[in-house]
Formats: C-alpha cells, sequence, structure tokens
C-alpha cells in the first residue's frame, strides 16, 4: 500500500522569508501524482500544487514550487516571500493511476507565518 | 469560480442516530468521493463514486455507510447509525474528467456524535 511520510509537524518561518516543508511517499507505481493541500483554520482543504510523476519539470504556481525527485521518492514545498495568510496545515497527497483515484494524505505540516 | 459545497456546516447528532452529510459538486465534475479527518489525524479516503455506482471503498466504508447521487447535482454520505467515533470532519470532494485530475474540496461538514 502506498504511504505518504511528512516528518515535520510543526515549521516556523518569518515573513517575507522562504520555508521548505518535507514530502516522502513510497509506492512501486511508475505514473502517479503527488499534490499538496493547504488546510488554514477554517479547515477547507484548498490545493496549492500539482505534480505529475512522468514530468521531470518542477510544478510552479506563484510563489510556491516544488522539488520533485522521483528516485528518492521525496516532493518537497518551498514557499518563497512568505506572507501572514500561508499559515495553514499543509498536507501532502499522492494518487496512482492504478488505484483509481484514491488521495493518500500525509500526517500534514502546521506552517506559521511570525510577523 | 465554482466550487464544491457542503451543508450542513456542523451536524450534532446523537450515537444510534442516522445523519445525512449532503455535498454539491462542481457541476461538470463526474467522479465524487468522500474523506473524512478526525480531529488531529490525517485525512482518510472513504468512498469514490462514478456513473451512479461505488468504484473504490476504503475499509472505513463499512455497512453503516452508503453514498447516492439523488440527482443531477446532490451527493449524500449517509451514516445509518452513528458511533462516537463518527466525530470528524466530512469532506466531499470531485474532480472534472477523469480519476486522476485534481480533486477540488468542499469546506467540510463537522460531525459531533454525542
Amino acid at each position: 500500500a502506498q504511504t505518504v511520510t511528512q516528518s515535520q509537524p510543526e515549521m516556523s518561518v518569518q515573513e517575507a522569508e522562504t520555508v521548505t516543508l518535507s514530502c516522502t511517499y513510497d509506492t512501486s507505481e511508475s505514473n502517479y501524482y503527488l499534490f499538496w493541500y493547504k488546510q488554514p483554520p477554517s479547515r477547507q482543504m484548498i490545493l496549492v500544487i500539482r505534480q505529475e510523476a512522468y514530468k521531470q519539470q518542477n510544478a510552479t504556481e506563484n510563489r510556491f514550487s516544488v522539488n520533485f525527485q522521483k528516485a528518492a521518492k521525496s516532493f518537497s514545498l518551498k514557499i518563497s516571500d512568505s506572507q501572514l495568510g500561508d499559515t495553514a496545515m499543509y498536507f501532502c497527497a499522492f494518487s496512482e493511476e492504478t488505484s483509481g483515484s484514491r488521495l493518500t494524505f500525509g500526517e500534514g505540516t502546521q506552517l506559521t507565518v511570525n510577523p | 469560480e465554482p466550487e464544491v459545497t457542503q451543508t450542513p456546516s456542523h451536524q450534532v447528532t446523537q450515537m444510534g442516530q442516522e445523519v445525512i452529510l449532503r455535498c454539491v459538486p462542481i457541476s461538470n465534475h463526474l467522479y465524487f468521493y468522500w474523506y473524512r479527518q478526525i480531529l488531529g489525524q490525517k485525512v482518510e479516503f472513504l468512498v469514490s463514486f462514478y456513473n451512479n455506482e461505488i468504484s473504490e471503498k476504503s475499509e472505513i466504508f463499512d455497512d453503516q455507510f452508503s453514498v447516492e447521487r439523488p440527482d443531477g447535482s446532490n451527493f449524500t454520505l449517509k451514516i445509518r447509525s452513528t458511533k462516537l467515533e463518527d466525530s470528524a470532519m466530512y469532506f466531499c470532494a470531485s474532480t472534472r474528467g477523469s480519476s486522476t485530475d485534481t480533486q477540488y474540496f468542499g469546506p467540510g461538514t463537522r460531525l459531533t456524535v454525542l
């Protein structure tokens, strides 16, 4: 069964600085999809970024970018120019093509951006 | 921008009672999902639904749970006889055209079982 591990339960960063959240996963499949979701205090799950495993280029979305290392099964999220509104729980998630579509989530990393 | 909606935002019920959680997926989406998140824990997959039938379910989704798409817009999760351990946040999600598309989540329903 696939697993997703986020080894940092909590992180903090100063406003305007850069922070990197770690995620590793385990799968025997060659084609799969990786996601970062953000969950602010409202508890809504908001998509931050998506990466297809067959794409070598790292995904970027404005201030958010990923470092996807397929051989190492690592998928970290970099947030540049951190803003107070980035304070949230961040979940790494994984979906295998062969499993249909279920998302498997990591434990989450609580990020606090300090003024 | 279209979004997934869920009602109610908070449901309180007595143990043993039936509850129905409602979701309205994004209108042109074809795949629908339910997840739950017990407070302080990770989000867990419950069930996926496509073409008016369950396409996949987890071990959590036992006989106490059922899903239905009663009309062209609603997608419901029913818990037949709630237990204390069913207390959680329940999220509905939908995707557009294939099961590997990005899943868009609703705001969740907080279920409290007393």
